[in-house]
């Protein structure tokens, strides 16, 4: 079975530029989040989606960032206009809120650096 | 509000050193999950073991074992003979139960990890 998909893996950009990342989720899962990784840091929750409702966004920066999951498959991440603090890991990651545990599957991240 | 301090910013060990990470939790919620995640370099984070806060029976898996101590609300990790593969940043993290009897796990809230090295 695929894992969690996210492309590009790396991104440099200049500041004020937009930015997009990619997420592909386990198939059949139907809950999908964004983290934010910054350097020395845990995850932090940005958005989750159920199917292709966004239930829980209080911490996305709405400003500049926007999400969306069109379909309810898979879900893109921007960011618009980039500045030097977004430089941070975005990780994907997926459940199946129908699984007994609901465990959440991680993809390898998209690394960021804005110069 | 719920928080997971992981003190130890940093840990170096000699291959087949036995290692403990430390894993302090704070919540309001009667039940809860707790969670490790090992995090090598290639960036994509690995679940090690959820645990339900009902369950405080230690666990153990080959060379790793879990301390579930809700007294304390400590939930430590120990890697026994460490190996140079070992070597990675690991998270503790805990999450709400949500859903139809507090079965499924809500969001995850990590800590700040600790980053283990295993010298050969």
């Amino acid at each position: 079975e695929a894992g969690v998909v996210q492309s590009p893996r790396y991104k440099i950009i200049e500041k004020k530029q937009p930015v997009a990342f990619w997420c592909n989720p386990i198939s059949g899962h139907n809950t999908l989040y964004w983290y934010l990784q910054n350097l020395g840091q845990g995850p932090e929750l940005l958005i989750r989606y159920e199917n292709e409702e966004a239930v829980d966004d209080s911490q996305l920066p709405k400003d500049r960032f926007s999400a969306e999951r069109l379909k309810g498959v898979d879900s893109t991440l921007k960011i618009q206009p980039a500045e030097l603090g977004d430089s941070a890991v975005y990780l994907c990651a997926s459940s199946d809120r129908g699984s007994p545990y609901n465990e959440q599957f991680f993809g390898p991240g998209t690394r960021l650096t804005v110069l | 509000a719920q928080k997971v301090t992981q003190a130890q910013t940093e840990i170096s060990v000699v291959e087949k050193e036995d290692v403990t990470l430390d894993c302090v939790y704070e919540t309001r919620d009667t039940t809860y999950y707790l969670f490790w995640y090992k995090q090598p370099p290639s960036g994509e984070l690995v679940f090690l073991i959820r645990r339900n806060s009902f369950d405080e029976q230690n666990e153990i898996s080959g060379r790793y074992s879990w301390n579930f101590q809700k007294s304390t609300s400590s939930f430590n990790f120990t890697i026994t003979a460490s190996q140079v593969v070992d070597s990675a940043v690991y998270f503790c993290a805990l999450s709400e139960a949500v859903g139809n009897y507090g079965g499924s796990q809500g969001n995850l809230i990590f800590g700040k990890g600790t980053k283990l090295s295993v010298k050969p």
